[in-house]
């Protein structure tokens, strides 16, 4: 089956500097890739995704990139601000779109931005 | 942001017991999910629906029932609780031919 592996477990970072989180899937099916974020308490939020025909999105200071050939995909956060400061899901979709569709998450990254 | 809803946000109870979650999403959409997040915030996928037929069940004990009664709605039926049942469930939301899933706030079962 479908597995996710995702690096690092955590990161600290400064703020105003960049983030980069990881991750490696193992079923060259999967066809699209969406990032959650998940504050301390709360629900998941998509913050970013990428389907399979795109090598790269960029939204503002977030941006997403993906080899196909080997399998990885990457979030970048760049000026980072406290407020990133949050729990981290790649994930890796399986499926078509119109019914059958399952969404397998990685281990999660935890992201603290010191001020 | 109350698109997709769970009651209740807190179940407390005692192991043995059967109780229930309910989701609920005023979005439209076809297909609704169940996922567990246990204290090291692995989130797995446990059932699907789509159009109120069972799609996806990820090899979750017989104790773990779902129901859905419409689109717009789908239950969870734990029987018998056991400690390990304990975490925060999530149900989740997606409109047939798009991708993105939208989660519920979380129900935080604890099991004692």
């Amino acid at each position: 089956g479908e597995n996710v592996e995702q690096h690092p477990s955590t990161l600290s970072v400064q703020e105003g500097d960049s983030a980069v989180i990881k991750c490696t899937y193992s079923d060259s099916a999967s066809n699209y890739f969406p990032w959650y974020k998940q504050e301390l308490g709360k629900r998941p939020q998509l913050i970013i995704d990428i389907r399979s025909n795109v090598g790269e999105k960029k939204d503002q200071r977030i941006a997403v990139t993906l080899n196909k050939t080997a399998k990885h995909f990457s979030l970048h956060i760049t000026e980072t601000q406290p407020e990133d400061s949050a729990v981290y899901f790649c994930a890796a979709s399986i499926g078509p779109n119109t019914g059958f569709q399952k969404l397998v998450f990685g281990t999660g990254t935890r992201l603290l931005v010191s001020p | 942001d109350t698109a997709v809803s769970q009651t209740p946000k807190y179940l407390v109870t005692q192991m043995g017991n059967d109780k229930s979650i309910k989701c609920e999403q005023n979005l439209g959409h076809d297909t609704m999910y169940w996922y567990k997040q246990d204290s090291k915030k692995f989130l797995k996928i446990m059932f699907s629906y789509n159009n109120k037929e069972l799609i996806i069940n990820e090899t979750v004990p017989n104790r773990f029932s779902p129901k859905s009664p419409d689109k717009a709605h789908l239950n969870l039926h734990i029987n018998s609780l056991e400690l390990g049942d304990s975490a925060v469930y999530f149900c989740a939301s997606r409109r047939q031919g798009t991708e993105t899933q939208y989660f519920g706030p979380g129900t935080r079962l604890l099991v004692l």
